[in-house]
């Protein structure tokens, strides 16, 4: 059974930092690209970034571009998102997800971990 | 990139069909053929319903179904059943190489 569970998330300040994680079980995660989504609290899914099997290839949506990095350690079968320079507008759920088999869109997603930015 | 259209409600009886649009562009849902449907009940996590514009993953019940039309997507449900009251979303791939949403459509069961 695939599983996605994502840890890290809390309170934290405008201007602050956290990691996320994305621990991945159930399928050989090192072979899957993997997408980040958030939604901010009873708003939709807004798409984060994206990274290929490897690590050597992201994507980012423009509005987190320079501010969030995504990267993963297949060793470990672990995803991550580090945010950096958090505003208000960030706090929102953050799920990892596992790119489909038509190489784009996600299929399996975990249950979300809660990021909360304070001004 | 700007989110893709969706109406923000619509509802129906037990049996009925309805149908939800999701309008976007030609650099997401009139240029690829990587359209796909989520359904999300409050509190829970987005499950895929329909890829590539109408594929159905395994387990999902044959009374979701999904089109494309030029620059619209819709997805239709079929037989209206209580536990079908949800969230839904429309993504597609975009030119820019990344993913998009639409806002969301809340389906009531009348």
């Amino acid at each position: 059974e695939v599983q996605l569970v994502e840890s890290g998330g809390g309170l934290v300040q405008s201007g602050g930092s956290l990691r996320l994680s994305c621990a991945a079980s159930g399928f050989t995660f090192s072979i899957y690209w993997m997408h980040w989504v958030r939604q901010a609290p009873g708003k939709g899914l807004v798409w984060v970034s994206r990274i290929n099997s490897d690590g050597s290839s992201t994507s980012y949506a423009d509005s987190v571009k320079g501010r969030f990095t995504i990267s993963r350690d297949n060793a470990k079968n672990t995803l991550y998102l580090q945010m950096n320079s958090l505003r208000a507008e960030h706090t929102a759920v953050y799920y990892c997800a596992r790119m489909g088999e038509d190489g784009v869109s996600p299929d399996y997603w975990g249950q979300g971990t809660l990021v909360t930015v304070s001004s | 990139q700007s989110a893709l259209t969706q109406p923000a409600s619509v509802s129906g009886s037990p049996g009925q069909s309805i149908t939800i649009s999701c309008t976007g562009t030609s650099s997401d849902v009139g240029g690829y053929n990587y359209v796909s449907w989520y359904q999300q009940h409050p509190g829970k996590a987005p499950k895929l319903m329909i890829s590539d514009v109408s594929k159905r993953p395994s387990g999902v019940s044959n009374r979701f179904s999904g089109s494309k039309s030029g620059n619209t997507a819709s997805l239709t449900i079929s037989g209206l059943q209580a536990e079908d009251e949800a969230d839904y979303y429309c993504s597609s791939y975009t030119s820019s190489s990344t993913l998009v949403f639409g806002g969301g459509t809340k389906l009531t069961v009348l």
